[in-house]
């Protein structure tokens, strides 16, 4: 069974950057983009970007500017910061395995359990 | 970037109902569409892809539907299991997005 989970700082200050990774076990990254997702408190979900094994990246225009994600695969791992964070930032933050199954790509069949990151002064 | 809109923001059901939830897109995503089932404090979980595909483990009260603009997803016999938030996704075209969200309660 595929496992997903997400390690990084719970508080960043404001201006500063947030780091997150991912550890995947019970399977292979190979052919599956792995993606990072957020949740604000009691609001919904918006895709941040992936991340290819080959190291291609696709990330959200809106936060394109201050995003970068990268993947390790002898570690099993991939990673995100994003720089100049503000409280608007404040999220509970996913990683997720994206699935091309039947065409078009991605749509999300494993998830991390998700951290929550505050940004706070 | 394509919208999705669910409605409607809450819905107010009793076990054993059939419930329906609907979304939108602002332009056409053939059907390139996702649902998702989150309880309070978890992650989603896939229930259904490509609009009406039901994801292996998913019990099949769960059913999807509609393609170009327009999405359903319906809960036959709604479950105690079953109250939770709804969210729709598009993967039409990046950058991906979700509807708000769905909440079914008691």
């Amino acid at each position: 069974q595929l496992q997903l989970q997400e390690s990084g700082p719970g508080l960043v200050k404001p201006s500063e950057t947030l780091s997150l990774s991912c550890s995947v076990s019970g399977g292979s990254m190979s052919e599956y983009y792995w993606n990072w997702i957020r949740q604000p408190a009691g609001k919904g979900l918006e895709w941040i970007g992936r991340v290819y094994p080959s190291g291609s990246v696709v990330y959200n225009p809106s936060l394109e500017s201050r995003v970068a994600m990268s993947v390790d695969t002898s570690k099993q791992q991939f990673s995100l910061k994003l720089t100049s964070v503000t409280v608007a930032d404040t999220a509970v933050y996913y990683c997720a395995r994206g699935e091309c199954a039947g065409g078009n790509c991605v749509f999300f069949d494993y998830w991390g359990q998700g951290s929550q990151v505050s940004v706070t002064s | 970037d394509i919208q999705m809109t669910q409605s409607p923001p809450t819905l107010s059901a009793s076990v054993g109902d059939r419930v329906t939830i609907t979304c939108r897109a602002s332009q056409t995503v053939a059907n390139w569409v996702a649902w998702y089932q989150q309880k309070p404090g978890r992650a989603p979980n896939l229930l259904i892809y490509k609009a009406s595909t039901l994801q292996s483990g998913v019990p099949s009260r769960f059913s999807g539907g509609g393609s170009g603009t327009e999405f359903t997803l319906t809960i036959h016999s709604l479950q105690p299991d079953d109250f939770a938030t709804y969210h729709c996704q598009q993967y039409k075209a990046y950058p991906l997005t979700f509807g708000g969200g769905t909440k079914v309660e008691i």
